[in-house]
């Protein structure tokens, strides 16, 4: 079952703008991450938080987490052509902390 | 390094048919995970091993679905009786004993069932 979902389900925006992609899961987590996918296929790990976090940075991504509100958001600041992609957020539940439950993604198209 | 490897990327079968789908670790990650994306869709969890065995199978969708991991690297998923449902891609990922969120996914396997 998808734990999270992110919204928009599609965002197209312009380079040089900023992309901001939303997740929300329903249960307590150990861990959010976000991946980047590319033409369907291998994911590519982004950046990760923790529960006691609230807010990190990653080079042109911040990530914040809200655990009171089951949310995550994902910011892509100077957004280029090559950040085409799907990006989907996975969570790691207390227990079984190897198992990543994805939601079903956000593709963002940036026009060059 | 080289990351996971999977192969083959593309297969192509016939429904009732028998597949396999093999997976190539990062070497010196001892777990191991499968797990199969829908069109659409994220993936989803199929299989967990730690070194050889199979901590946990609970993805697995039925009977027709099995994974091995005999000498705790190369991993096959084996798919019996193939439907057409099973059309996916198929994931896999490996990470370092202890570091479970760390996986490094594989490019995949798009399996077609016709």
């Amino acid at each position: 079952s998808q734990q999270g979902e992110e919204d928009p389900q599609a965002l197209s925006i312009q380079e040089g703008e900023n992309a901001t992609m939303n997740c929300s899961y329903k249960t307590s987590i150990n861990n959010l991450q976000w991946y980047r996918q590319n033409s369907g296929r291998g994911l590519v790990h982004l950046i990760l938080i923790r529960s006691n976090e609230r807010e990190k940075h990653s080079g042109r991504l911040r990530v914040t987490l809200d655990t009171s509100k089951k949310s995550s958001s994902l910011l892509i600041t100077a957004s280029r052509a090559a950040d085409t992609a799907s990006y989907f957020c996975a969570t790691d539940g207390r227990g079984s902390n190897y198992k990543l439950t994805f939601g079903k993604g956000t593709l963002l198209t940036v026009n060059p | 390094g080289a990351g996971v490897s999977q192969t083959p990327s593309n297969k192509v079968t016939e429904k009732g048919k028998y597949v396999e789908l093999r997976c190539d670790p990062i070497s010196g990650h001892t777990a191991l995970y499968w797990y199969r994306q829908s069109l659409g869709q994220g993936p989803e969890f199929l299989i967990y091993f730690q070194g050889t065995g199979a901590a946990d199978d609970s993805g697995l969708p039925n009977d027709r679905f099995f994974a091995v991991r005999p000498e705790g690297s190369v991993s096959t998923l084996k798919i019996q009786r193939t439907e057409r449902g099973d059309s996916a891609v198929y994931l896999c990922a490996s990470s370092r004993q202890g570091s479970y969120n760390e996986q490094f996914f594989g490019p995949g396997t798009r399996l077609t069932v016709l």
